[in-house]
């Protein structure tokens, strides 16, 4: 089956750095991608990982480890405006065709 | 210019009523999605067509029909509509079928069924 675990609320403080972890049971995987979604807006991508290790971008940085199925978005320097949730999507081949499956989403709240 | 359009942006509609939503994007994408997402937020694929063609049909009642008249554009229609069916619509787009190079999604069509 397709699972996607990721947990639902974390809090932080501004300035400070916070680790979203992702951890995902699928078959036929070919990437990972991370989306940030503020209430009631559109999903927005983040990252893309599709080979085991570290992609760093700006202030936000992704990590995959595809023997753990596990993944994690890095956010650093955090703003006010990075509250928001984060959506964590396997590419599956499953089927014959590529999707994205997401899970949940962990919604991040940032504090003063 | 907005990539992705959705309209309307919010559906209020009585049970049993017939609605659609229309979608279209400008980055000239051959792909294009249908996502639900629910009050829990999961979000879920419903459909994908690539240049007018169905190539994604997920386990979705038969009353969802989705019509793409050209690559650009990507409607959902709904039928005999049931309280179950309220959530938020995401049409989004992708360069093509691979999407390795992630999807754009619209701003969503919140459907309330009442």
């Amino acid at each position: 089956g397709q699972n996607i675990d990721q947990p639902t609320e974390m809090t932080a403080t501004e300035g400070a750095i916070v680790q979203i972890n992702c951890t995902y049971q699928t078959s036929g995987f070919n990437g990972l991608f991370w989306y940030q979604q503020h209430a009631g807006e559109a999903p927005t991508f983040l990252s893309y990982n599709v080979l085991d290790g570290l992609e760093e971008k700006g202030r936000f940085s992704s990590f995959l480890s595809r023997s753990k199925g596990y993944s994690y978005l890095l956010l650093k320097e955090l703003q006010m405006k990075d509250s928001a949730s984060y959506l964590c999507a396997v590419r599956s081949t499953k089927g014959g065709y590529n999707k994205l499956i997401f899970g949940a989403g962990t919604r991040l709240a940032v504090h003063p | 210019d907005t990539a992705v359009s959705q309209t309307p942006k919010y559906l209020v509609t009585q049970m049993g009523n017939d609605k659609s939503i229309k979608c279209e994007q400008n980055l000239g994408h051959d792909t294009m999605y249908w996502y639900k997402q629910d009050s829990k937020k999961f979000l879920k694929i419903m459909f994908s067509y690539n240049n007018k063609e169905l190539i994604i049909n997920e386990t979705v009642p038969n009353r969802f029909s989705p019509k793409s008249p050209d690559k650009a554009h990507l409607n959902l229609h709904i039928n005999s509509l049931e309280l179950g069916d309220s959530a938020v619509y995401f049409c989004a787009s992708s360069p093509n079928r691979d999407g390795n190079y992630g999807y754009t999604f619209g701003s969503g069509t919140r459907l309330t069924v009442v």
